[in-house]
């Protein structure tokens, strides 16, 4: 089957760096994202990787390795309103995308 | 539209009643997606559609869940008979075209349905 792997909680202070793990077992690969959601909110799509290797974009990092089968997400700088669900996405050889449950982020002051 | 609309955006309704969610996306968005997600849990599939056709209902829970889509926008998702386990947020989220591998998906604010 396919599976999709991250933390359930992580703890994290303000101003300091976080990195969300995700790994995954699909039928093929056509990409990993990452998308960010707030409690009562909608997803926010954050990143996408389809090459191995560390895709930067401000404070947020996404990196893939395929043989591995694994991504982090990298937060730097941690803010309070980085409080969130952080959901791994991959879409597999029938460009579906299978959906981790998500990791639960809270920063402490 | 601006972004993807969803009505309404609570329900509650009765055991047994039959519910319908509605979904606008956004304009020129050829793929449109329903997923559910209950309390604290990740996303679950429902359905998606490539225009108005239906490619992948695989995820719809049961023959009470149905969904179709018209004009290639408005889209809606029908529950019959609900239970108090299809009690859920439900979001749809629409994307430019799928089958790319790059499908930027854009979600609404969801419907949060209570079946009482």
């Amino acid at each position: 089957g396919q599976n999709i792997d991250q933390p359930t909680e992580m703890t994290a202070t303000e101003g300091a760096i976080v990195q969300i793990n995700c790994t995954y077992q699909t039928s093929g690969f056509n990409g990993l994202f990452w998308y960010q959601q707030h409690a009562g909110e909608a997803p926010t799509f954050l990143s996408y990787n389809v090459l191995d290797g560390l895709e930067e974009k401000g404070r947020f990092s996404s990196f893939l390795s395929r043989s591995k089968g694994y991504s982090y997400l990298l937060l730097k700088e941690l803010q309070m309103k980085d409080s969130a669900s952080y959901l791994c996405a991959v879409m597999d050889s029938n460009y579906q995308l299978i959906w981790g449950a998500g990791t639960k982020l809270i920063i402490k002051p | 539209g601006a972004g993807v609309s969803q009505s309404p955006s609570n329900k509650v309704t009765e055991k047994g009643k039959d519910v319908e969610l509605r979904c606008d996306p956004i304009s020129g968005h050829t793929a449109l997606y329903w997923y559910r997600q209950s309390l604290g849990q990740g996303l679950e599939f429902l359905i998606y559609f490539q225009g108005n056709s239906a490619p992948d209902k695989s995820g719809l829970p049961s023959d009470r869940f149905s969904a179709e889509r018209t004009g290639g926008s408005v889209s809606t998702l029908t529950i019959q008979r609900t239970q108090q386990e299809d009690s859920a947020v439900y979001l749809c989220a629409s994307s430019l075209e799928s089958g790319t591998g790059y499908e930027k998906l854009f979600f609404g604010s969801g419907t949060q349905l209570s079946v009482l």
